[in-house]
């Protein structure tokens, strides 16, 4: 069974401070590399899809970039608001299987 | 723009009753996804589904979950003895296959 590991479990920070979590994932087979946004009571949404390495997406003050050589991908959010406390999933694509998401990194931000 | 389904939004049952949720995926979709959030705890993963079988369990899945797709089109959790403990957010996800997975709204099941 794949492992795709998330880490932080979770995180406290400040309004206003950056901050960034990592999933890594067996590099073989890879296709794509997924991030959701999960907020308590609501459904997920995806921030991003990834396929290249070195890819770099950016959605508002959330970025996100990928490793696919030495099967990492970080997420970053700068400038961190009290709407940005969620569980924020990674998942990965490998080709021919279906999704393997992370337990996720639980963010919590105070003001 | 598709959308997952999922039925009842909330769901009340006594205390070793069976439910049963419901989930449509998009027609397309042929990967299928069950997770749970209890109030104030983390996102869970239960199970994934693909070609009519199991592909991948946690361990919250035992004996008493069960899933399966009974028409070809609804994918279906059933918790055939409920616990106080399985109260919970039930969220159903499903995607085609390289794009990225679609939620549904989830299911809340309150066990009393």
């Amino acid at each position: 069974i794949l492992n795709v590991e998330q880490s932080p479990q979770s995180l406290h920070v400040q309004e206003g401070d950056s901050t960034n979590f990592t999933c890594s994932f067996p590099s073989s087979n890879f296709y794509a590399l997924h991030w959701y946004r999960w907020e308590t009571a609501k459904s997920p949404e995806a921030l991003f899809v990834m396929t290249l390495n070195g890819d770099e997406k950016k959605k508002g003050r959330i970025s996100a970039t990928l490793n696919t050589k030495e099967g990492y991908s970080y997420l970053y959010i700068k400038g961190s608001q009290p709407e940005d406390s969620a569980t924020y999933l990674c998942a990965l694509n490998q080709a021919g299987t279906a999704l393997i998401f992370g337990k996720g990194t639980t963010l919590s931000v105070s003001s | 723009e598709p959308e997952v389904t999922q039925t009842p939004s909330h769901q009340v049952t006594q205390m070793g009753q069976e439910v049963i949720l419901r989930c449509v995926p998009i027609s397309n979709h042929l990967y299928f996804y069950w997770y749970r959030q209890i109030l104030g705890q983390k996102v869970e993963f239960l199970v994934s589904f693909y070609n009519n079988e199991i592909s991948e369990k946690s361990e919250i899945f035992d004996d008493q979950f069960s899933v399966e797709r009974p028409d070809g089109s609804n994918f279906t959790l059933k918790i055939r003895s409920t616990k106080l403990e399985d109260s919970a957010m039930y969220f159903c996800a499903t995607l085609s296959g390289y794009t990225e997975a679609f939620f549904g709204q989830g299911t809340r099941l309150t066990v009393v």
